[in-house]
């Protein structure tokens, strides 16, 4: 298996421009999550699915969006790039298996995509 | 409010020491705990996690974590440090959602730096 595969892994853009950051996994997880990290922020979930056609938002999802087609892939998408979304992201996947309401399962984390806005 | 901590941003031990990252959380009802380590440009790893059971975890690498119910408290700890261990540590709990989300609250983690 390969796991979680994220590209580009490392992307500068000019304020304004548009691109699209790829996650596939191929562990058939339902949940797959995008996080952002930043200096002394630490991991912030951006958004999430919980299998194909549904998304929501995280903590941060301004300027973000998603989609998920399929199982396996999950694109964030960068509308109009903004100095402030200059971070680490990170894409990760699990199984959904929950207790209590509250995930019991390890994620799985892509090696990132380092992202600069000029 | 659901929260982790990671009291200290930087740990320093010399190798072949013992080394503990410390975590303490704040959740209601039982938590669910997770350590995962960051090597230099990489992504997170799962290191270990306490669902139920002993309190005492065993993972990966060497690693364990003590889960303290009363002191709130899932520290990381390893009997012998290795200079191959310097990463950053990140505790989580898993907390209660409504609806779908599986989400993790993240401490900011703990650079780990291991002295020969």
């Amino acid at each position: 298996n390969a796991g979680v595969t994220q590209t580009p892994k490392f992307q500068v853009l000019k304020t304004g421009q548009s691109m699209t950051l790829q996650c596939a996994q191929d562990m058939n997880h339902e949940y797959m999550s995008w996080y952002r990290q930043d200096p002394g922020m630490g991991l912030r979930l951006i958004h999430y699915s919980v299998g194909a056609g549904i998304t929501d938002q995280g903590e941060v999802p301004n300027g973000y969006n998603v989609s998920r087609s399929t199982t396996e892939d999950f694109p964030l998408r960068l509308l109009s790039a903004a100095p402030s979304q200059t971070s680490v992201y990170f894409c990760a996947s699990s199984y959904s298996r929950t207790s209590g309401g509250r995930s019991t399962d390890t994620q799985y984390f892509g090696p990132g995509t380092r992202l600069t806005v000029l | 409010a659901q929260s982790v901590a990671q009291p200290e941003d930087q740990v320093n031990v010399a190798e072949g020491n013992p080394l503990t990252v410390k975590c303490t959380y704040s959740v209601s009802g039982n938590p669910y705990l997770f350590w995962y380590v960051q090597y230099p440009n990489r992504g997170l790893q799962f290191l270990l996690k306490y669902i139920t059971g002993d309190n005492l975890v065993k993972g990966s690498y060497g690693f364990e974590a003590e889960f303290n119910k009363s002191q709130t408290s899932f520290h990381l700890k390893k009997p012998s440090a290795l200079v191959s261990d310097s990463a950053l540590y990140f505790c989580a709990v898993s907390s209660h959602n409504a609806g779908n989300n599986r989400k993790l609250i993240w401490g900011l983690g703990t650079s780990l730096a291991v002295n020969p």
